[in-house]
């Protein structure tokens, strides 16, 4: 059963950059799109934007110059930066396997990790 | 971007009934050349993270109870959740995956009556 585990700092303080990397268990990244979305408490889905095994990105306009994803295959690990971090990014962030073709769902997500924005 | 607006934002539900939850997009979200719905549904129950339920607007995903059902096209799309159990309570959300960036619904939170 192939399972996704999001790692990396509960706190990032402002304006640093937050660094998240999403590990593949029992599968591989190849062949399939990678997103990260997130979950500010009590709130809402955003979609954070995405990477293909390939290393092509598609990121949310809304947050696309402050974004930067990356992969690494042989590490079945996908990663995420966000800079010039603001209390507004206090999320729970969540990575999730998409398909092989951009346009698809979500079926797999990971457990999430919190990190919070603050000084 | 696409705006998902779900209706209602609430819904208190007694055990063994009936639940519709409302999903609608500021465009739609359907190929004509694939006659495609790119609509999805996800649960999400407290502390853990949003599971697929439903895909291409009405295929549940594997493993999911058959009292789950997706319907709707175009625009306008509906969960319905028959037989109520006391494990469904949750938050459920809907998501296109027709263009980036892909959108969510506020999400419908599931209560007992």
């Amino acid at each position: 059963q192939v399972q996704l585990q999001e790692s990396g700092p509960g706190l990032v303080k402002p304006p640093e950059t937050l660094s998240l990397t999403c590990t593949v268990s029992r599968g591989s990244v190849s062949g399939y799109h990678w997103s990260w979305i997130r979950q500010p408490p009590g709130k809402g889905l955003e979609w954070i934007g995405y990477i293909y095994s390939s290393g092509s990105t598609n990121y949310n306009p809304s947050l696309k110059s402050r974004v930067t994803m990356s992969v690494d295959t042989s590490k079945s690990q996908f990663s995420l930066k966000l800079n010039s971090v603001t209390a507004a990014d206090t999320a729970m962030y969540y990575c999730a396997r998409g398909g092989a073709t951009w346009n698809y769902f979500l079926d797999l997500w990971g457990q999430g990790t919190l990190v919070t924005v603050s000084s | 971007d696409i705006v998902m607006t779900q209706s209602p934002d609430s819904l208190s539900v007694s055990l063994g009934e009936r639940a519709t939850i409302n999903c609608k997009s500021s465009q739609s979200i359907s190929y004509s050349s694939n006659n495609k719905n790119y609509l999805a549904w996800y649960q999400q129950k407290p502390g853990l993270p949003p599971q697929l339920l439903i895909y291409w607007a009405s295929t549940r995903e594997s493993g999911v109870p058959d009292r789950f059902s997706g319907s709707g096209s175009g625009t306008d799309f509906t969960l319905t959740i028959s037989g109520l159990q006391a494990e469904d309570v949750a938050v459920y959300f809907c998501q296109q995956y027709y263009t980036t960036p892909y959108t969510f619904g506020q999400g419908t939170k599931l209560e007992i009556k």
